[in-house]
């Protein structure tokens, strides 16, 4: 079946612009957490949904930073006036059960702020 | 806070010969700790998790709470097994930064 998807694969914004990503994750996973992969670095916790409910969202790192999955599947990062400290990979995950379970990670957003 | 510790951003090993990814965790309670891999091209994945104590592509890791440490082990290298390794801890993922393992033909 298919994997968790993001949409788009890679963005180049101009600094000061608002961008938005998109995750589609495995049909019928409760939880979806967003992580930010700066280079060279390992992934980051950003925000954590069980369903439409956003129950964590201690990782993100200002309040440009907003996610939200308003039906329980597909959810949405957004951004608003980009930096170029917002240059990363930003990783999507679902996993089928609440608590501590295997993560399934989609490819990834390439963001470039320029 | 709970903290993950990869020494090693680089390791090459010569296929057939053992290999040990180190990782360290710092975490107050008993810990879930994981080893995610990425291969060339491909997207993260779970390699293992410790409270499964399953074998994965002849790879194996043990929790050291002692040391507070999950290296994870293979007694003879692939060159398959080349690619980048990440040590994770918890629900939501505390990751390492991760080791490139190179297997030396």
């Amino acid at each position: 079946g298919a994997g968790v998807s993001q949409s788009p694969r890679y963005k180049v914004a101009k600094r000061g612009q608002d961008v938005a990503l998109r995750c589609d994750p495995i049909s019928g996973h409760v939880s979806l957490f967003w992580y930010q992969q700066a280079l060279g670095q390992g992934p980051e916790f950003l925000t954590y949904f069980q369903n439409e409910a956003q129950l964590d969202k201690s990782g993100l790192p200002s309040d440009r930073f907003f996610a939200e999955r308003p039906e329980g599947s597909v959810s949405t990062l957004k951004i608003q006036r980009t930096q170029q400290e917002d240059s990363a990979v930003y990783l999507c995950a679902s996993s089928s059960h609440t608590g501590v379970y295997e993560q399934y990670f989609g490819p990834g957003t390439r963001l470039t702020v320029t | 806070a709970q903290r993950v510790t990869q020494p090693e951003k680089l390791l090459s090993v010569f296929k057939g010969a053992p290999v040990e990814l180190k990782c360290n965790y710092s975490y107050s309670g008993s810990p879930e700790l994981f080893w995610y891999v990425q291969y060339s091209r491909q997207r993260l994945q779970l390699l293992l998790r410790h409270i499964s104590r399953e074998s994965i592509k002849g790879f194996t890791a043990d929790l050291n709470k002692g040391e507070t440490s999950f290296h994870l082990k293979k007694p003879f290298a692939q060159e398959e097994d080349s690619a980048m390794y990440y040590c994770a801890l918890g629900e939501k993922l505390t990751f390492g930064t991760g080791t490139r393992l190179t297997i030396i033909p």
